[in-house]
């Protein structure tokens, strides 16, 4: 089956222990991307990737990490995390370099709470 | 860089009424324009899109329409249904502008009364 898959979906933590979120996709995507969601602030772009080893800040990239070293995985990676990192998380992928002229298909989030 | 406003960012409408969702872009270089359903709990998934050469696109009880003038698109359900309940976000994308390429509004809540 043709999927994103985000690992874990529910996290707590605490402030400053490094964590890893992972993205996967099966569908030879070349975009991927992470957004968070947050109440009344819709989806926000953290960073993106057109293609292996090319990776670029969306919106808000303070505070993270990614790395694209193979074409499948996509993981996000929180340093030191704060509470205003608290947030729903979701990673996506697209057929094309970029998302102009494709739909994204979105894993199933991964719930983030930073005390 | 783009900036996308939706508007309401509450809707309620009785069952088997219709709804309307307005977004407006601010770049015009924009030529892709997604809606995304985002149920309760589940991850936003695709239901329509238009792209910059098409005025208005259907798809049995929704439509899209895009004024290019402008700069705005809308969302129309028909015939709502308690199913129709969720998050609908718009988005606007620029081809190979270097920035973020799709930037979403902020989410309209539909509610759809019984």
């Amino acid at each position: 089956e043709a999927q994103v898959t985000q690992n874990p979906r529910y996290l707590i933590t605490v402030t400053g222990k490094k964590l890893t979120v992972t993205c996967s996709q099966n569908m030879n995507h070349e975009y991927m991307s992470w957004y968070r969601q947050d109440p009344g602030l819709g989806l926000r772009q953290i960073y993106y990737s057109m293609n292996v080893e090319v990776t670029d800040k969306g919106d808000v990239p303070e505070g993270y990490k990614v790395s694209r070293k193979e074409k499948r995985n996509f993981p996000l990676i929180l340093e030191s995390p704060s509470p205003n990192q608290t947030s729903l998380y979701f990673c996506a992928s697209s057929p094309s370099r970029t998302p102009y002229n494709s739909p994204l298909h979105f894993g199933n989030g991964t719930r983030l709470t930073v005390t | 860089g783009e900036n996308v406003e939706q508007h309401p960012s509450t809707l309620s409408v009785q069952e088997g009424d219709s709804a309307v969702i307005k977004c407006t872009y601010s770049d015009s270089a924009s030529n892709y324009f997604p809606w995304y359903k985002q149920e309760l709990g589940k991850r936003p998934q695709l239901i329509i899109d238009i792209r910059s050469n098409v005025g208005e696109k259907k798809d049995q009880r929704i439509a899209v329409t895009l004024n290019k003038t402008a700069k705005h698109f809308s969302l129309h359900i028909t015939e709502t249904q308690p199913e129709d309940s969720a998050v609908y976000f718009c988005a606007a994308s620029i081809p190979y502008s270097g920035n973020t390429p799709l930037v979403f509004g902020k989410g309209t809540r539909l509610s759809v009364i019984a």
